[in-house]
């Protein structure tokens, strides 16, 4: 089974551009999670899809951060402009939305993207 | 409002030992879930062991244990015949069971190192 997949794995921009990331969760996995790790702390959530809704994006700093899942599939999630704080590993993880708790609540992790903003 | 603390920033156990990584969280509500990541150098995160918090029975998976009181609101994974392929980050996670905010939050990771 192909796991979760994010591109691009590393991505250096200066402050003010823009910048995307793409996640490609696991197969028939229904829910997306879009995490903020920056250096030193937990992964922060930023935004939850269950298909292509939005379950919970409270902690998304809408100002500058967009997210979409079209087609409940792949997601891309935006910056634009960036800042020198948003420099962080963004974790994209996936897991299903039906069957036992277990499976419901177990996440699968992609590599993440750097991002280093100068 | 919900918060994970892990107080150990760094351990460290030799090889073949057993160590023990501290949670402790703070939530008013009665029914949630708790998790244990860890996260290799790679960055890739993984699920160790998750735990139910209506079950009073400790979740194992293998070489992996949980010591689970929820009176005390901890949460801590014990490691036994640590392996060098154990050492990563391990991050504590909390989640709510009820429908609402599905947020899980995270603490800020122990970095165990495992010595030869």
């Amino acid at each position: 089974e192909a796991g979760v997949a994010q591109s691009p794995r590393y991505k250096i921009i200066e402050k003010r551009q823009s910048v995307a990331f793409w996640c490609n969760p696991i197969s028939g996995h229904a829910t997306l999670y879009w995490y903020q790790q920056i250096l030193g702390q937990g992964p922060k959530l930023l935004i939850q899809f269950q298909n292509n809704g939005v379950v919970d994006d409270s902690q998304l700093p809408k100002d500058r951060f967009s997210a979409e899942r079209l087609k409940g599939v792949d997601s891309t999630l935006k910056i634009q402009p960036a800042k020198l704080e948003d420099s962080a590993v963004y974790l994209c993880a996936s897991s299903l939305s039906s069957g036992t708790w277990i499976k419901r609540e177990t996440q699968y992790f992609g590599p993440g993207t750097r991002l280093t903003v100068l | 409002a919900q918060t994970v603390t892990q107080s150990q920033p760094e351990m460290s156990v030799q090889e073949a030992e057993t160590v023990t990584l501290s949670c402790t969280y703070d939530t008013s509500e009665s029914d949630y879930y708790l998790f244990w990541y860890k996260q290799p150098p790679s960055r890739q995160m993984i699920l160790v062991i998750r735990q139910e918090a209506y079950k009073q029975q400790n979740a194992t998976e293998n070489r992996f244990s949980v010591n689970f009181q929820k009176a005390a609101k901890s949460f801590s994974l014990k490691i036994s015949d640590s392996q060098l392929g154990d050492a990563a980050m391990y991050f504590c996670a909390y989640r709510r069971a009820t429908s609402g905010t599905y947020k899980y939050i995270f603490g800020t990771g122990t970095r165990l190192k495992v010595l030869a």
